[in-house]
């Protein structure tokens, strides 16, 4: 198994642009999240699913987009990069249970200019 | 709101001694809670959850403690080796939502 899988690993972006973070996951997994990681503010939740076609908000969601077409993807988008979306940008997947172990995918650091 | 807050201030410690690394929690009261490790460029690793009815939970050098009263949660390394250097985050679940503290970062020295 690839686990959970992020593309790109580095961007970098035009204050303004738009543009799609990909995560995919083989693990058959219900449940799929975004977060970011700041210097000094720890991870915070951006988006999550709970099962294809179900998303929901987390703690910073605000200038972000997602979608769950199938169990396997779960891409976010940023519809009109800012800088203070500069940040590194993880994925992370489980099966339905709250306790259960939660897979976290390589990243993607973002810059926005 | 709930908060979950650790030390962020780095910790160093020498080879083969014990590493002990704090999370607190305030305004709620979690079921449970989750440490992970992270290393420089890399996302978290799950490495352990401790449920509150469990106060102590044990995993190779790794031992997680759950304290209720004190509203914390001490995580120790035993025989600490420089391999063990790393960000060490403790989490919780309220519901679908993981919330993560800010991380304490270990750094084990030979």
């Amino acid at each position: 198994n690839a686990g959970v899988t992020q593309t790109p690993k580095f961007q970098v972006l035009k204050t303004g642009q738009s543009m799609t973070l990909q995560c995919a996951q083989d693990m058959n997994h219900e449940y799929m999240s975004w977060y970011r990681q700041d210097p000094g503010m720890g991870l915070r939740l951006i988006h999550y699913s709970v099962g294809a076609g179900i998303t929901d908000q987390g703690e910073v969601p605000n200038g972000y987009n997602v979608s769950r077409s199938t169990t396997e993807d779960f891409p976010l988008r940023l519809l009109s990069a800012a800088p203070s979306q500069t940040s590194v940008y993880f994925c992370a997947s489980r099966t339905s249970g709250n306790t259960d172990t939660q897979y976290f995918g390589p990243g993607t650091r973002l810059t926005v200019l | 709101s709930q908060k979950i807050e650790q030390n962020s201030e780095a910790l160093n410690i020498q080879e083969g001694k014990t590493a002990t690394l704090t999370c607190n929690y305030t305004n709620y009261s979690p079921a449970y809670l989750q440490w992970y490790r992270q290393d420089p460029g890399r996302g978290p690793v799950f490495l352990l959850l401790i449920r509150e009815n469990e106060k102590e939970k044990r995993k190779e050098r790794l031992k997680v403690t759950f304290d209720t009263t004190l509203k914390q949660s001490l995580f120790h390394i035993t025989a600490s080796q420089p391999a063990d250097s790393a960000t060490y985050l403790c989490a919780n679940n309220a519901g679908n939502m993981l919330t993560f503290g800010g991380g304490t970062r270990l750094m084990v020295k030979p």
